[in-house]
């Protein structure tokens, strides 16, 4: 069954810290993984990640993906209050290249202290 | 561009009530999708639609309903509300072909009593 595991699933840190999140998938025909960043309201859009080994970056963020290992981490350096959020990770559902459904872990819930 | 719109943002009902949440999108994409977010459970697709006449069924379809009748608007109809239906509901957008992003409306917040 395809299924996508985030750990840890709560995270506190203090403002400067550097936090790693997780993003373990079991899914046939992997095509790609996306990150997003969800707050108090509607998911945005973070990364997508499609190759092994290539770091995408924006700014204080930055994902890699290892498809050998099928995982992906997403590192904050520098936190920042407003990096409080949920991080979902998600994954297109096998055989459904053209749908659109995804696959999302349960979330990484992560609090910046100041 | 709006991107995705959603209506209400907030409703209460009593159970067995029915009604149609509202989604929209202006990008003229193909493809369009609703959640349910339930806390501990994350996103659970509910049904998707690969474009105007075209729709199926999710991992949590019973109970709701959905048509897709222009490429624009893809609502989704409660028959009989529950109890169990009290969640986040999202709708969502992507353009056809790849795997990339989608594009997420900003949420009807629904409590059933």
């Amino acid at each position: 069954e395809d299924k996508v595991v985030q750990s840890p699933l709560s995270l506190v840190v203090h403002e400067g810290d550097t936090v790693t999140l997780n993003c373990s998938y079991e899914v046939t025909n992997f095509r790609s993984l996306l990150w997003y960043k969800q707050e108090k309201k509607a998911p945005t859009f973070l990364f997508m990640l499609t190759s092994s080994g290539i770091e995408k970056k924006s700014g204080r963020l930055s994902s890699i993906l290892d498809k050998k290992e099928l995982f992906s981490i997403l590192n904050i350096t520098a936190t920042q209050t407003g990096d409080s959020a949920v991080y979902l990770c998600a994954v297109p559902r096998r055989g459904s290249s053209n749908t659109g459904k995804l696959i999302f872990g349960q979330g990484t819930t992560l609090q910046v202290k100041p | 561009n709006a991107g995705v719109t959603q209506t209400p943002k907030f409703q209460v009902l009593k159970t067995g009530q029915s009604m149609t949440l509202q989604c929209a999108q202006d990008m003229n994409h193909e493809y369009m999708s609703w959640y349910r977010q339930d806390p501990g459970m994350g996103l659970r697709l509910i049904h998707y639609s690969v474009g105007a006449g075209i729709t199926d069924q999710g991992e949590v379809p019973n109970g709701y309903n959905v048509s897709r009748s222009t490429t624009e608007d893809f609502p989704l109809r409660l028959l009989s509300a529950a109890p169990s239906q009290t969640s986040v509901y999202f709708c969502a957008s992507r353009e056809s072909g790849g795997f990339g992003e989608q594009f997420f409306g900003p949420g009807t917040r629904l409590t059933v009593l």
